[in-house]
């Protein structure tokens, strides 16, 4: 069965800087983009950032873009979200997912809760 | 961005009834509409992509209808385990990916 199985997330203070790791199993790693997606307290789902199978695409949300990198390694079968710059407003929790037209986000993992606070 | 938008906010139907959720998209999505269900301290679960293909393992009492900018989650025969938070999602027009603000259905 497929597993996603995020890590990294922890408390940093404005300013600071996370790394978020998704070690992926049980599926050819490589044929399939990955997104990361979160959602802070009381609010919805939102898209982060996404990437191609092979790496070589990668796509952010306004509120992110500049400062959260995202990466792969297909040998490690791992997806990577560097965040710097964090703010209070990236408080939530992340969830990356596997993404595979038409079936849109069919896999998730588990999440990781980023708390950015003074 | 195509904005989603989702109603109503909350819906409160009694066990064994049917609930009607709705999404409405900002532009044509096409067919390219998902649902999820969002329980507390669980991952999003997907129940319908093409705006009506049930995902692998969803009962056949979830259905989904609609294309381009009107779309519905029906949910039949309300059982206890379906009480949760509903959300839409498009993945015609990308990036970003859009997710509507949810639904929260509750047990009348």
């Amino acid at each position: 069965e497929v597993q996603l199985l995020e890590s990294g997330g922890g408390s940093v203070q404005p300013g600071g800087s996370l790394r978020l790791s998704c070690a992926a199993s049980e599926f050819t790693f490589s044929n399939y983009g990955m997104s990361w997606v979160r959602q802070a307290p009381g609010k919805g789902l939102e898209w982060v950032s996404g990437i191609s199978g092979s790496g070589g695409a990668t796509y952010y949300a306004d509120s992110v873009k500049g400062r959260f990198t995202i990466s792969r390694d297909n040998s490690m079968n791992t997806v990577y979200l560097q965040m710097n710059t964090l703010r209070a407003e990236d408080t939530a929790v992340y969830y990356c997912a596997r993404y595979d037209y038409p079936r849109a986000f069919e896999y998730w993992g588990q999440g990781t809760l980023v708390t950015v606070s003074s | 961005e195509i904005v989603m938008t989702q109603s109503p906010a909350t819906l409160s139907v009694s066990p064994g009834e049917r609930a009607t959720l709705s999404c409405r998209a900002s532009q044509s999505v096409s067919s390219n509409l998902a649902w999820y269900q969002r329980k507390p301290g669980q991952a999003p679960r997907l129940l319908i992509y093409g705006a009506s293909t049930r995902a692998t393992g969803i009962p056949a009492r979830f259905s989904g209808s609609g294309s381009g900018t009107e779309f519905t989650l029906t949910i039949s025969g309300l059982q206890s385990e379906d009480f949760a938070v509903y959300y839409c999602q498009q993945y015609d027009n990308w990036p970003p990916y859009t997710f509507g603000q949810g639904t929260k259905l509750e047990i009348k």
